[in-house]
């Protein structure tokens, strides 16, 4: 079975604060990791990818992949009310012909 | 590089009738996927094609369908239209197979 877990929220977080935002697979041969935010109405936009173990920082954004495990995270450091959005995590399934599978995603509220 | 375009951008149809929405992607861009989003949802995803071959489907009915032409634009057919259609239809195109995908602005059908 192709799955993508995330919490759907509503994450609610202060200002300022770090926002983190967990995603779990269950495909262990998947070898890439997408984050996504999707403001309501409008289409989703890439935040990062990642394909590695370990951390990539972009910015006030940090993605983290643990493959042993099987999760991604995504944090926002310095969380802005701009931030205030849905984020979707996706993942590429090795057995399901590299199809990108989505998880249905959490949203995110930064309260000011 | 222009983004992803989708026309058109807002539909009215009635049931019963057929619509076809239409996808171009970025430029060197050869697979195009295509989404459905309805208020509250995740992205459900219908197909996606690959220099002219589908190569993934979803659990759609058979209304449901598409085509790659050979310049890479793509089109999406939905037949015999019900009120449940009424949704957000996205287009995402990668330059390959399991690659970043980056989203068109959608296509808004409403289905009376």
């Amino acid at each position: 079975q192709k799955e993508v877990e995330q919490n759907s929220g509503p994450l609610s977080v202060p200002e300022g604060a770090i926002a983190s935002l967990n995603c779990t697979y269950s495909d262990r041969g998947s070898q890439s990791f997408f984050w996504y935010r999707q403001y309501s109405g409008k289409s989703p936009e890439l935040i990062m990818s990642i394909y590695s173990n370990g951390d990539k920082e972009d910015g006030r954004f940090t993605a983290q992949l643990n493959k042993a495990s099987q999760y991604v995270s995504l944090l926002i450091r310095d969380s802005q009310p701009s931030d205030s959005a849905t984020y979707l995590c996706a993942v590429n399934y090795k057995d399901s012909n590299y199809q990108l599978i989505w998880g249905a995603g959490t949203k995110l509220i930064i309260k000011p | 590089k222009a983004g992803v375009t989708q026309t058109p951008r807002y539909l009215i149809k009635t049931r019963g009738q057929q619509v076809t929405l239409s996808c171009s992607p970025i430029s060197g861009h050869r697979s195009v996927s295509w989404y459905q989003q309805t208020p509250g949802q995740g992205l459900q995803f219908l197909f996606e094609y690959f220099s002219e071959t589908q190569r993934n489907k979803g659990n759609f009915p058979g209304r449901f369908s598409g085509r790659q032409f050979s310049n890479s634009r793509s089109e999406m057919n939905v037949s015999t239209l019900e009120l449940g259609d009424s949704a957000l239809y996205l287009c995402a195109s990668s330059p390959g197979q399991s690659e970043t995908q980056y989203f068109g602005p959608g296509t808004r059908l409403l289905v009376l």
